[in-house]
């Protein structure tokens, strides 16, 4: 497509629900990566994919966040048993997979755990 | 490691007042660098960038210039308007990462 698309774009969930946030990358982009902004806070890296290279897991908050890019487009990052502290905006970007060329952000799934 | 620290906010102007948003990095090498800007309830959006020193990124009126001796991408606008107000992130890139800095939220009074 045209650009990253982020589904849902917005998310209500009870608290210790799992939560699947899906991202569609731009067609041919290599590199995906997973990014969390809190209210009112910058934005913190959760993951990274790269071609068929193992992911960048180092930004993971714990080890009920996952995520996975079935066929090097389209990735899932999945929440298990959300929490209240999960509640933030979760941006999907991708790339050439060279930081110089910069991102494309999607615009983002606004998740709430209630 | 890599690091982008930029001006704290919230900034606040009059329409068509002059604006600067300081900006410094720390990085081994030269990487690129960046302004993203994010407009109330919208995503982050690339504004301009630089690759390499003395370039000068702009867009919609907004400069920053690649400053290898200062470790610096500052970025300005000569007049604001009210609807510049939105929150700008700089960031630094190489390799196949790119670091943001935390973000300055800007609000443009008319």
């Amino acid at each position: 497509g045209a650009g990253v698309s982020q589904s849902p774009s917005n998310k209500v969930t009870e608290k210790g629900k799992d939560v699947e946030l899906r991202c569609d990358p731009i067609s041919g982009h290599t590199a995906l990566y997973w990014y969390r902004q809190s209210l009112g806070q910058g934005l913190e890296f959760l993951i990274y994919f790269q071609g068929n290279s193992a992911p960048d897991k180092s930004g993971l908050p714990s080890d009920r966040f996952s995520a996975e890019r079935t066929g090097g487009s389209v990735s899932t990052l999945t929440i298990q048993r959300t929490q209240q502290e999960d509640s933030a905006v979760y941006l999907c970007a991708s790339s050439f997979g060279q930081g110089g060329y910069g991102y494309t952000f999607g615009s983002g799934t606004r998740l709430t755990v209630v | 490691g890599d690091s982008v620290t930029q001006m704290e906010g919230p900034v606040t102007l009059s329409e068509e007042a002059f604006l600067t948003i300081n900006c410094t990095y720390t990085a081994t090498g030269y990487p690129s660098l960046f302004w993203y800007v994010q407009y109330p309830g919208e995503g982050l959006q690339l504004l301009l960038k630089a690759t390499k020193a003395d370039d000068k990124g702009s867009n919609k009126g907004f400069e920053a210039t690649y400053r290898k001796e200062t470790t610096s991408f500052h970025l300005e606008k000569g007049s604001v308007q009210v609807s510049d107000s939105a929150v700008y992130f700089c960031a630094s890139g190489r390799d196949d990462k790119i670091i943001f800095g935390k973000g300055t939220r800007l609000h443009i009074l008319p």
